[in-house]
């Protein structure tokens, strides 16, 4: 079955501990992306990749890295945690950029920092 | 800088209505609009695309259309259902290369069986 996976799903932390959210993609997609859902603020791309060992800022990078080692494969980085990034996380992937082609997204992880 | 605005907020309809839900954006130079579905505890589903030379799609139920001059793309779904329950978001996709989507806050959509 096609799809995008995160691990994890739930995850509370505290402040200063830093995490990895994985993604992952069986559709050998070119493209993948990290947004944040916040309410009242709707979905925000936080980083993005085109391809293996090519990644890009979107609109919120901040307090975030990302790494693609692999084409399957595009963790995101939290190297201290802080409040403001208690969010629900979407990881998605496309063949082509999300400007021609439909995304396809994970179920999301929760994460809250205390 | 583009924004994408959709009315109502949330919507409560019973069982096999028609209903129409708007979305709106600020700038016009869009290289295609999608709208989204994304039920409570899962990610988003992707419904429809339209590229900005195309006026509307069309997948079972739903009709999506675009007036990019006027800046709106209205999701009509045929015949509710209500397991359509859940938010329909739509996303615009600058002109410009690898920016980012812009995506609406989203529209609450409740069908009463």
């Amino acid at each position: 079955e096609a799809q995008v996976t995160q691990n994890p799903r739930y995850l509370i932390t505290v402040t200063g501990k830093k995490l990895t959210v994985t993604c992952s993609q069986n559709m050998n997609h070119e493209y993948m992306s990290w947004y944040r859902q916040d309410p009242g603020l709707g979905l925000r791309q936080i980083y993005y990749s085109m391809n293996v060992e090519v990644t890009d800022k979107g609109d919120v990078p901040e307090g975030y890295k990302v790494s693609r080692k692999e084409k399957r494969n595009f963790p995101l980085i939290l190297e201290s945690p802080s409040p403001n990034q208690t969010s629900l996380y979407f990881c998605a992937s496309s063949l082509a950029g999300w400007g021609t082609d439909t995304q396809y997204f994970g179920p999301g992880t929760r994460l809250t920092v205390l | 800088k583009q924004e994408v605005t959709q009315i109502p907020a949330a919507l409560s309809v019973p069982e096999g209505e028609n209903l129409v839900l708007n979305c709106s954006f600020t700038d016009s130079a869009i290289y295609n609009l999608q709208w989204f579905r994304q039920d409570p505890g899962k990610g988003l589903t992707s419904l429809l695309l339209i590229q900005s030379s195309q006026r509307e799609q069309t997948s079972g139920r739903l009709n999506a259309s675009l007036d990019k001059s006027s800046g709106r793309s209205t999701l009509y779904i045929a015949a509710s259902q209500p397991g359509d329950s859940a938010t329909y978001l739509c996303a615009v996709s600058p002109i410009s290369g690898n920016t980012p989507l812009v995506f609406g806050k989203g529209t609450r959509l409740s069908v009463i069986a």
